[in-house]
């Protein structure tokens, strides 16, 4: 069983496009988080959601919202996307109480923006 | 703001051999927590360790333990037997423990080569 999983895991698109990256935890966890992993694999947080509330907005562009419909989803919606976007998206999960056990991530997603 | 280092883009071992991989970070708390992330070809993040900063205990886990110098600020990774299984990035990460929905600070990791 798939613990955190994401949807798609490989995203091609062309400059301009609007796409959306699915994501879903089956651990019980109650916050959820998007990191970006840039060509030079440094990982940084995005976003994250702790009861579908929005916690944590880091310098992110608002051409990236995220929705979090409940608990288990945090989904990553992107307007306009750019050539800078093309990068791989992590989601991750913890228990906001139980932080010191780590997170845990999905697969994640790589977008190439041509 | 916190910050973490990992000063050896790559290292080298031969099989069955042990390695190190250093971590140093800078913090003005005094509760936290630290981690080592694997994270091979396959792009997964994977959790290796954890240590919590108020443990002055260093964590283990099989083949991998860590060397937590809290005053230093240093948190070091040690595979033991090193087996090609263990080719990776390696990520050390830090998380404020009074920050739980916060998202975690990493280095910029080390490249692990496995030389059988």
């Amino acid at each position: 069983d798939t613990a955190v999983s994401q949807t798609p895991k490989y995203l091609v698109t062309q400059m301009g496009n609007d796409k959306s990256i699915k994501c879903e935890q089956n651990l019980g966890h109650d916050t959820m988080y998007w990191y970006k992993q840039d060509s030079k694999k440094f990982l940084k947080i995005m976003f994250s959601y702790n009861n579908k509330e929005l916690i944590i907005n880091e310098t992110v562009p608002n051409r990236f919202s995220p929705k979090s419909p409940d608990k288990a989803h945090l989904n990553l919606h992107i307007n306009s996307l750019e050539l800078g976007d093309s990068a791989v998206y992590f989601c991750a999960s913890s228990h906001r109480r139980l932080a010191g056990e780590g997170q845990y991530f999905g697969p994640g997603t790589r977008l190439l923006v041509l | 703001a916190q910050t973490v280092t990992q000063s050896q883009p790559e290292m080298s071992v031969q099989e069955a051999e042990t390695v190190t991989l250093s971590c140093t970070y800078d913090t003005s708390e005094s509760d936290y927590y630290l981690f080592w992330y694997k994270q091979p070809p396959s792009r997964q993040m994977i959790l290796v360790i954890r240590q919590e900063a108020y443990k002055q205990q260093n964590a283990t886990e099989n083949r991998f333990s860590v060397n937590f110098q809290k005053a230093a600020k240093s948190f070091s990774l040690k595979i033991s037997d090193s087996q090609l299984g263990d080719a990776a990035m390696y990520f050390c990460a830090y998380l404020y423990s009074g920050g739980g929905a916060d998202g975690l600070t990493f280095g910029k990791g080390t490249h692990l080569i496995i030389q059988p």
